[in-house]
């Protein structure tokens, strides 16, 4: 079956530890998200990517880095620079250049240790 | 940047009841998207709305885009338990590309 694929589902920091969440699509799709949410909150755009090698950030991209070298593949790094990371982290993809839905994976928590 | 206003934030209602929730927006929208989040899940897409004053269907779930363009909203007829979650709306704005999300609407079913 086509979608998306988060993992792992929970992810523990320690202080001062960098923290790679990974997001794998077989939906052919070009472009890719990656959001957190926080309790109470909407979805909040950290980066995304419209084409392999390419990137923008998003409305909160501070303290998180992404790579795309596989039109699979888009992880993302949660530093150590990143204060406050405990939340839920969601990756989606889409079409690109297209009014077409997001579809999202199932998320990764990630909770401070 | 676009904003969605939804509403309401939250709602507690008897199980077999109809539910209405909005999202409403000061600029113009192309697309209005209604999705549903479960605990611990990935937003689900329930419908899919590209013109205005289109209403579609989905099984008990119909939504509507708004003739001005700047709204829409889902109603949910005879509530279930398994309806119990967090909706989303989300929308493009008028030449972007980037999805624009609500805040949600918690929904709460009770038996």
């Amino acid at each position: 079956d086509g979608g998306i694929t988060q993992s792992p589902k929970y992810l523990f920091r320690k202080e001062g530890q960098n923290v790679t969440l990974s997001c794998e699509q077989n939906l052919n799709h070009d472009a890719m998200y990656w959001y957190r949410q926080d309790p109470g909150q909407g979805l909040r755009l950290i980066y995304y990517s419209q084409i392999v090698n390419d990137f923008q950030k998003g409305d909160i991209a501070e303290g998180y880095s992404v790579s795309r070298e596989k039109k699979e593949s888009f992880p993302l790094t949660v530093t150590s620079a990143q204060k406050n990371p405990t939340a839920f982290y969601l990756c989606a993809s889409s079409m690109v250049y297209s009014n077409q839905p997001q579809h999202f994976g199932d998320g990764t928590r990630l909770s401070i240790l | 940047g676009q904003q969605l206003n939804q509403s309401p934030q939250s709602m507690f209602i008897q199980e077999g009841e109809d539910v209405s929730m909005n999202c409403t927006s000061s600029s113009i929208f192309n697309t209005w998207l209604w999705y549903k989040q479960d605990p611990g899940e990935g937003p689900v897409l329930l419908i899919a709305l590209y013109k205005a004053g289109e209403l579609t269907s989905n099984g008990r779930l119909t939504a509507q885009f708004g003739i001005t363009r700047k709204d829409s909203f889902l109603n949910i007829s005879a509530s279930i338990p398994s309806d119990v979650g967090i909706y989303f709306c989300a929308g493009h704005g008028a030449g972007s590309y980037q999805l624009t999300f609500g805040k949600g609407t918690k929904l709460s079913v009770i038996p």
